[in-house]
């Protein structure tokens, strides 16, 4: 059981916009810590997708965003495409744990 | 670019000792916190310690405080986790990361991973 909830899966056909939501609580998302959003390939590492809730690294196309809203956060993806079909983690720090926190993965499939 | 590879996985009995190491380059090394962040067959990703970029400070998931240590050599550009006491449980790929902040972790560059098997 995470501590940080996601869809065990969503899909979408190409071209259109599908989003990951990413549930928390008081003690993490909702305490103010920063949520990061990786995407991972089928057999391949983590790659940091979204860093400080909204913020897109050097490399990451703008069909990527994410926003936060109290204790949950949310990943979208505009102008689906079949490269994007991979799993999909949030991660957050959690103040009553003392430590990181990631949510158990959604798995994008691209119709 | 950041480059970060990591080694010395493989197979260990239950009970037994491994120390994986990570090489970086393309970076300052010294001037980054570090983590390692691991995956169980067919599971999700779980963090299990970060070090500071002077080494002075470290971290610990509760499920293996007291049997991993994390290390680093700046001289080396490499950072260490030594396994011991391991359990069935703790076999996953191991990756090491930068970590954009100590505590709070935000992996911004990802190494290949190693697999580390703990079977008798």
């Amino acid at each position: 059981q995470s501590v940080l909830t996601q869809p065990p899966s969503v899909s979408g056909a190409p071209g259109q916009r599908v989003t990951i939501s990413c549930t928390g609580s008081s003690s993490n998302i909702g305490a103010g810590y920063d949520v990061h959003w990786y995407q991972q390939l089928p057999g391949t590492a983590p790659k940091l997708l979204i860093y400080g809730n909204g913020n897109r690294p050097s490399g990451v196309p703008d069909r990527f965003s994410g926003s936060k809203s109290a204790t949950s956060a949310s990943l979208a993806i505009t102008g689906l495409q079949a490269e994007d079909e991979a799993d999909y983690y949030c991660q957050s720090y959690d103040s009553s744990l003392s430590d990181v926190v990631f949510g158990g993965g959604t798995k994008l499939t691209v119709l | 670019e950041v480059q970060l590879l990591e080694s010395g996985g493989g197979l260990v009995q239950p009970g037994g000792s491994l120390r994986v190491s990570c090489a970086a380059s393309g970076l300052t090394f010294s001037s980054y916190a570090m983590s390692w962040v691991r995956q169980a067959p067919g599971k999700g990703l779980e963090w299990v310690s970060a070090i500071s970029g002077s080494g002075g400070s470290t971290y610990y998931a509760d499920s293996v405080k007291g049997r991993f240590t994390i290390s680093r050599d700046n001289s080396k550009n490499t950072l260490y986790l030594q396994m011991s006491s391991l359990r069935a449980e703790d076999t996953a790929v191991y990756y090491c990361a930068t970590s954009r902040s100590l505590i709070t972790f935000g992996g911004a560059a990802w190494g290949q991973g190693t697999l580390v098997t703990v079977s008798s």
